[in-house]
């Protein structure tokens, strides 16, 4: 079973700007995860995607956003890249945002502004 | 201030030692707490979650919950050298998985 997939690996952008991250979960699992892991800091929740909704959002500004597609692949903007935005960005799926659910992750986009 | 704080250590156990890692959290409203392991350059992978106070059980592994002290740990029984990577504590004001307020991590290190 093939498991969470992200692309690019790595992405190299200037400030200003847009980046695009994609996210294809587990078969089966309907919630996504974006998480963002920069240097020396623990992991951060970005978004939640469930069923094609989005339905919680971390504190990040506006121009993260993202979307969740019928297949219930995923994926992240960012727009008006600045340079503290490079990090590594983790996306997660899960079968359902329940009690105990397994987060599975994907190996990240490593993203870096220049 | 951080929600979810741990010891980034490193913590240096011998081998077929117990390894004790630690993480206190400030919301007191926290539900469920999540213990994720992360070999370097890989992804984050679960080995426990508790929701109760007093301890879980899974091989190896033992959480411990004590929600009047706001604090979690977590113990490796017999630490393989195989068990070095950065121990992620988190925590989360629902029972569900949709927030996860992660810490910075401990690395651990088990020496032969």
């Amino acid at each position: 079973e093939a498991g969470v997939t992200q692309s690019p690996t790595h992405l190299i952008k200037t400030r200003g700007q847009q980046a695009t991250l994609r996210c294809s979960p587990i078969s089966g699992h309907t919630s996504v995860y974006w998480y963002q892991q920069a240097l020396g800091l623990g992991l951060q929740f970005l978004l939640w995607y469930d069923e094609g909704e989005e339905r919680n959002r971390g504190n990040f500004p506006p121009r993260f956003s993202g979307r969740q597609f019928p297949n219930y692949s995923s994926e992240l903007n960012v727009n008006a890249l600045e340079l503290e935005d490079s990090a590594l960005y983790l996306c997660a799926s899960s079968l359902a945002a329940g009690r105990g659910e397994k987060l599975f992750f994907g190996s990240g986009t490593q993203l870096s502004v220049l | 201030q951080k929600e979810v704080e741990q010891n980034s250590g490193p913590l240096s156990v011998p081998e077929g030692a117990i390894a004790s890692l630690n993480c206190t959290y400030s919301d007191r409203g926290s539900q469920s707490f999540f213990w994720y392991r992360q070999y370097s350059g890989k992804s984050p992978e679960l080995i426990m979650f508790i929701y109760s106070n007093g301890d879980k059980e899974d091989g190896r592994f033992t959480a411990q919950l004590n929600k009047a002290s706001q604090y979690v740990s977590l113990l490796i029984r017999d630490s393989q050298p195989s068990d070095s990577a950065t121990y992620l504590c988190a925590a989360s004001l629902s029972y569900n998985t949709d927030k996860l307020i992660f810490g910075t991590g401990t690395r651990l290190q088990v020496f032969p």
